[in-house]
């Protein structure tokens, strides 16, 4: 299996910080992965997909990049709707694997 | 509009059998493969596995392999699974999820299905 390591695990920033995420495969995926923003209580909500194409109706302050092992989620200027916690997804190869998440916290 | 309209929440005892759905409305229902996603409480997503209801192909992760079956009825446009055993370790929230139209999984996700096991 894929293994796929995001990092931080969680972190705090103040509302207009830009903010990054990393996501690490164990393996190169080419551009096959998925971003998730989940709030509590909610199902998760597609952000990114292909590594770096933004899903229709996403807002443009998100962005995605890289390709084969590493990427990054970027957040341009946080605000408070976007304190959630996040996950990537690889699908290159199967059984697809999650990230474990990052949280985002108030700060 | 594509929804994913899950079945509601279930308690059950440890060895009871459970089968949960997800209706798909607003598009051709077989043409889109429709995954299935655990959340443990508190915890993060899991990929238990996906179908592609136009001729059943059925893809699963090695962790859920032989303990849940998913299947599809096209003729109802709804996916399911089911667990033949319940252990108290599936209490957990269950996801079904569609693709998108580029193909990448989780473009459209149900509501969810809180299923709770204890004696």
């Amino acid at each position: 299996d894929i293994q796929m390591t995001q990092s931080p695990s969680s972190l705090s920033a103040y509302v207009g910080d830009r903010v990054t995420i990393t996501c690490r495969a164990s393996q190169g995926i080419n551009s096959y992965l998925v971003w998730f923003q989940q709030k509590p209580g909610k199902a998760p909500k597609s952000l990114i997909f292909a590594a770096s194409s933004l899903q229709s109706g996403v807002p443009s302050k998100f962005s995605g990049s890289g390709s084969g092992t590493d990427f990054t989620l970027t957040i341009s200027s946080l605000q408070p709707e976007d304190f959630a916690t996040y996950y990537c997804q690889q699908y290159n190869s199967y059984p697809w694997t999650f990230g474990q998440g990052t949280k985002v916290e108030i700060k | 509009e594509v929804q994913l309209v899950q079945s509601g929440a279930e308690v059950k005892k440890p060895g009871e059998s459970l089968k949960i759905s997800c209706k798909g409305s607003g598009y051709r229902f077989t043409n889109y493969w429709i995954g299935w996603v655990r959340q443990m409480p508190g915890k993060g997503l899991e990929w238990m596995g996906i179908i592609y209801p136009g001729d059943s192909d059925t893809r699963y992760s090695p962790s859920f392999q032989g303990q849940v079956t998913i299947s599809a009825d096209k003729s109802i446009s709804t996916a399911y699974l089911q667990w033949s055993s319940l252990k108290a370790s599936d209490t957990a929230m269950y996801y079904c999820a569609r693709h998108d139209d580029s193909g990448s999984p989780g473009g459209y996700w149900g509501q969810g299905t809180l299923v709770t096991v204890s004696s």
